[in-house]
Order: structure tokens, then sequence, then C-alpha cells
């Protein structure tokens, strides 16, 4: 069975104080593996998406990396709108066209 | 492009009651889900489909029906409304895979 665990469940940090989301999965052949920003009261907004380890996307202050069995998002010299849940998905073989969801990382940054 | 939309934005239910979600989206998207996202438990699927005609089972579907017509339309039903239901449900649209998925806004939907 798939499945996806991100930690910390919340991180607060000051404003310019860097520091990175993990995301660790366990799946059978992995096809792609997601990264999503979602505000209070808001769809899930898309961010990345990585297909093999060693794979890295950048995207202004955030950075996606994946290895075999997990998956960072940094964060470098946040600022307080980089405040979000942010959610790791991963689409295996077994399960096909579906995606299997993390809880999420609460990020408050503040200024 | 107005991407993934959803109808109503908040809905309050009686319990027994039925009532349609609508998803429409305009992307021209095969691939449509319908997921329910409960505080600390991350989303799960209820249903999705690959293409007009063709609907399947995801996590957790009891209590719900969908239907797939059109390209552009997914609707969600409940029938006999439980406060197990309770819940925020988004719709989500996916070009052909590798791609990640677009969702709409949610509807936040109360069931006492």
């Amino acid at each position: 069975e798939d499945q996806v665990t991100q930690s910390p469940e919340a991180l607060r940090l000051q404003e310019g104080e860097s520091s990175s989301l993990n995301c660790s999965y366990t799946v059978s052949g992995l096809r792609g593996l997601f990264w999503y920003r979602q505000d209070p009261g808001k769809g899930p907004e898309f961010l990345f998406t990585l297909y093999s380890a060693g794979e890295e996307k950048e995207k202004e202050r955030l950075k996606a990396t994946l290895t075999k069995k997990e998956s960072f998002l940094h964060i470098t010299a946040p600022k307080p709108e980089d405040s979000a849940t942010y959610l790791c998905a991963v689409q295996g073989m077994e399960y096909g066209n579906k995606l299997v969801f993390g809880a999420g990382t609460i990020l408050r940054v503040k200024s | 492009n107005a991407g993934v939309t959803q109808t109503p934005k908040f809905r309050i239910l009686k319990i027994g009651q039925s009532m349609t979600l609508q998803c429409t989206q305009d992307m021209n998207h095969n691939y449509m889900y319908w997921y329910r996202q409960d505080p600390g438990m991350g989303l799960k699927l209820i249903y999705y489909s690959v293409g007009a005609g063709i609907t399947d089972k995801g996590e957790v579907p009891n209590g719900y029906n969908v239907s797939r017509s059109t390209t552009e339309d997914f609707p969600l039903r409940l029938e006999l409304a439980a406060p197990s239901q309770t819940s925020v449900y988004f719709c989500a649209s996916r070009p052909d895979f590798p791609a990640g998925q677009y969702f709409g806004p949610g509807t936040r939907l109360t069931v006492t």
C-alpha cells in the first residue's frame, strides 16, 4: 500500500530563516511525486512534479528534491507570504491514476 | 480559462437529505477527481474518472455517487446525508500523465 508521511506537522520560522519540509514515502513503483501549496479556505495549488531520484525543481524561494525514499521542500529566506500548508502526494504503479496525499505541513513565517 | 469551478461554495444539509456538488473544468482534461478533506487528515479520494463515461471508486466511496457524461462535468451526488459527510470537498482535473492536478476552490458541507 502506498503511503506518504510529512514532517513536521507544523513549522514556525522567522522571515529570512531558511528550512526544509520532509515527505517520506513508500510506493510500488514511483510514477511521480507532487508538491502543492494550500492557503486557508482554498484548493491546493500545484507547485512541482518530480519523477526520479536526483531530480530537483525550483520556483522562486522553493526548491524540491527527490531521493528513493523521501522528498524535501527547501524554503530559502522565506517571507510571510510563504505561510501556507504544503502537501506532498505520490502516484505509484499500484494505484494507477490516483494520488496518495500526506497530511501536510503547516508553515508560518513571522516578520 | 476559468480552470476548475465548483458550486456551491457552502451548504448545510439535514440528515437524510440529498444533494449534488457540481464540478466543471474548461481545460479539456480527461482525468477528473473528487476528494474530501478533513482537518489533519489530508485529502482522501472519493471517486475519479479517466474520461467521459468511465468512473471508478477511490478510498472512501461509500455514500457517494458520480457520473461523467461529458469531458467538462463531473458531479458528485450525496444520497441520504450523514454527519460523517461533513467535510470540505474538492474537485480536481489533470491532463494526461505526467502532470499535476488542478484543484477547484472547494465546497464546504455541513450535515446536521
